[in-house]
């Protein structure tokens, strides 16, 4: 069964410093998304990508963050200089085989990576 | 503002006693309801798409119902591989494809 596939699946920065997260999408979904959870704390919405491009995103997605996908393939979000806060698991999810189907709209997440800011 | 409510937290059940989960919500047009399994240190696992008041879903022990403000989870005869984070989320209607607002999610630990 295809999946959505993350890594690292943890990842330890000091403050101030650059990460990159990598994400997989279930092939040939149509549309990708970042959320994060701080721990204990709900899901939230950072970003979504559609056709090359920004479709919506949150306040959390600030300056600091960016997100590319530099192939067919991968999926990423970069935080340029991470902070104590950015601490969180971040979860990487695509929908929409196709956008005439019923079941366009359900969101597939991966594993997630969780970022430690020491 | 858009927003999710679940109830209880949490909640603890004995191998065999079935309950309902429950999830309210406020948005400007639903596009969807969506229920979703969490483990510890997991990602999310899609459960169910609910779209229009009255319709329901089963999955084994699992069923999903939805009304105009709010939705149940029953599960029936659960078992302890049943104990997980239980999540809902709601997706506002118009514009592309959105973004998913969660609830803070239902404990469910079921004990032998």
């Amino acid at each position: 069964e295809p999946e959505v596939t993350q890594t690292p699946s943890h990842q330890v920065t000091q403050m101030g410093q650059e990460v990159i997260l990598r994400c997989v999408p279930i092939s040939n979904h149509l549309y990708f998304y970042w959320y994060r959870q701080i721990l204990g704390q709900k899901v939230e919405f950072l970003v979504s990508f559609y056709n090359n491009e920004i479709s919506e995103k949150s306040e959390i997605f600030d300056d600091q963050f960016s997100v590319e996908r530099p192939d067919g393939s991968n999926f990423t979000l970069k935080i340029r200089s991470t902070k104590l806060e950015d601490s969180a698991m971040y979860f990487c999810a695509s929908s929409g085989r196709d956008r005439t189907l019923g079941s366009s709209y359900e969101q597939y997440f991966g594993p997630g990576t969780r970022l430690t800011v020491t | 503002e858009d927003q999710v409510t679940q109830s209880p937290e949490a909640l603890r059940l004995q191998e065999g006693e079935s309950s309902s989960l429950n999830c309210s919500y406020t948005v400007s047009g639903l596009r969807g309801l969506f229920w979703y399994r969490q483990d510890p240190g997991k990602g999310p696992e899609f459960l169910f798409t609910l779209y229009s008041a009255g319709e329901e879903k089963e999955k084994e022990r699992l069923k999903a119902t939805l009304t105009k403000k709010e939705s149940f989870l029953h599960i029936t005869a659960p078992k302890p591989e049943d104990s997980a984070t239980y999540l809902c989320a709601v997706q506002a209607a118009g514009g592309s494809q959105g973004n998913l607002i969660f609830g803070k999610g239902t404990k469910l630990s079921v004990k032998p």
